[in-house]
């Protein structure tokens, strides 16, 4: 098991609602990533942070949004919610944002949206 | 593009026997190449990363992976399978001047290991 954790394990929100995930990265990382791994796929990049600035999006719409504190935890926030944001959040914490470091990654949170 | 291909959707061995999961990649400039595991309703464990010199990397759990610049490919080996080995298998790669954290991965081979 990784440092990382994610709460809640599981949400169910109803479409057009707003919903909040939140990461404890492991401890000495100063660097998290989202991802959203819908089901049958790999994941896939949501964004990035490095010191409490978002430095890297995939494609993702401006309704995907984030924060990062000054403890390095993180949240991914996501506004009027889509039938097709459900999907597994994963959150992965590194030790910084050079390419060849490793992403450690916390066990997730099940979003189903009704 | 930059992509990543796992062209196998399943694998099945026997325990015992030596195993392979593929990938192959897409990418300009040099690949930083990782292979990740998850379990059923978990997150994804990594297992072993390529950054450069010895093209054959050596993992957790007794896995290793050959990096083969001419093929593009960075398939996933181990010696003698376990049944405790079945899982979700996930390849990745970043581009090496990337600073912002973007893997890219393939869709997943799901290993099976029969006793």
């Amino acid at each position: 098991e990784t440092g990382v954790t994610q709460s809640p394990t599981h949400l169910i929100k109803t479409r057009g609602q707003q919903v909040t995930l939140r990461c404890s990265s492991q401890s000495g990382h100063n660097t998290v990533s989202w991802y959203q791994q819908a089901l049958g796929q790999g994941p896939q990049f949501i964004f990035q942070y490095y010191r409490e600035e978002e430095n890297g999006r995939g494609n993702f719409p401006p309704r995907f949004s984030g924060l990062q504190f000054p403890n390095y935890s993180s949240e991914l926030n996501v506004n009027a919610l889509e039938l097709d944001d459900s999907a597994l959040y994963l959150c992965a914490s590194s030790e910084g944002t050079p390419s060849y470091y490793e992403q450690y990654f916390g066990p997730g949170t099940r979003l189903t949206v009704t | 593009a930059q992509s990543v291909a796992q062209p196998e959707d399943q694998v099945n061995v026997a325990e015992g026997n030596p195993l392979t999961v593929k990938c192959t990649y897409s990418v300009s400039g040099n690949p930083y190449l990782f292979w990740y595991v998850q379990y059923p309703n978990r997150g994804l464990q990594f297992l072993l990363k390529y950054i450069t010199g010895d093209n054959l990397v050596k993992g957790s759990y007794g896995f290793e992976a050959e990096f083969n610049k001419s093929q593009t490919s960075f398939h996933l080996k181990k010696p003698s399978a376990l049944v405790s080995d079945s899982a979700l298998y996930f390849c990745a790669v970043r581009v090496g001047s990337s600073n912002t954290g973007k893997l890219i991965f393939g869709q997943g081979t799901t290993l099976q290991v029969k006793p």
